[in-house]
């Protein structure tokens, strides 16, 4: 089974529709890390954000924001107003900490490919 | 400019015919590892390090050597590419694992003929 799951394989919209990227996760640890990365069409992955387990505040950044939910293991990101240089692939990661965890692995999600039309 | 380096950047080359991607970064990272980004399949890992005593295994590790002699390094050793090794790598490096995020070098484009 995947550790984490991003449902979505390919969202298109029209500019400055907002639109949210859906990331599950699974695991038995109680700490966690939890991770979003880019990659636009030039190919490089850039990080976005991270949250850990014990912290379930919802964080903005500007147009960008994430939603942590530990009662639905679920880490979703949404842009607001989208615009054509969101166009990218989106990826959401885990990494455990806990006892009986391996650590230093890295799972990431199957990235959902993100088109925003002029 | 702090930055994850690896060569090359595109590769075509025979089945069988052992080759090696390097993978530098100048962050004083301990943490490296290595992944392949494959169309429907994300990225998956196929060997990571904690430091310079750690590697251990990925997701897909078959077919595929590393080494970590020193902190900087981290190469991907394929002794036998065949073409289902056919990928874009990726190596990444962060301060250390867990929580803390990792930095991609800009990838390699391999093609096993």
């Amino acid at each position: 089974a995947q550790k984490v799951t991003q449902a979505q394989t390919e969202i298109s919209v029209v500019e400055k529709e907002d639109v949210t990227l859906d990331c599950v996760y699974e695991t038995r640890d109680t700490t966690y890390y939890l991770f979003w990365y880019k990659q636009p069409p030039s190919g490089e992955l850039v990080f976005l954000i991270r949250r850990n387990s014990f912290d379930e505040q919802n964080e903005i950044s500007g147009r960008y924001s994430w939603n942590f939910q530990k009662s639905t293991s679920s880490f979703n990101f949404t842009i607001t107003a989208s615009q054509v240089v969101d166009s990218a692939v989106y990826f959401c990661a885990l990494s455990e900490a806990g006892r009986g965890s391996t650590l230093g692995r890295l799972y990431f999600g199957r990235g959902t490919q993100l088109t925003v039309w002029p | 400019e702090a930055q994850v380096t690896q060569n090359p950047r595109y590769l075509i080359t025979v089945t069988g015919k052992k080759l090696t991607v390097t993978c530098s970064q100048n962050m004083n990272h301990e943490y490296m590892s290595w992944y392949r980004q494959d169309p429907g399949l994300g990225l998956r890992q196929i060997y990571y390090s904690m430091n310079v005593e750690v590697t251990d295994k990925g997701d897909v590790p078959e077919g595929y050597k590393v080494s970590r002699k020193e902190k900087r390094n981290f190469p991907l050793i394929l002794e036998s590419p065949s073409p289902n090794q056919t990928s874009l790598y990726f190596c990444a490096s962060s301060l250390s694992w867990g929580i803390y995020e990792q930095y991609f070098g800009p990838g390699t484009r391999l093609t096993v003929t």
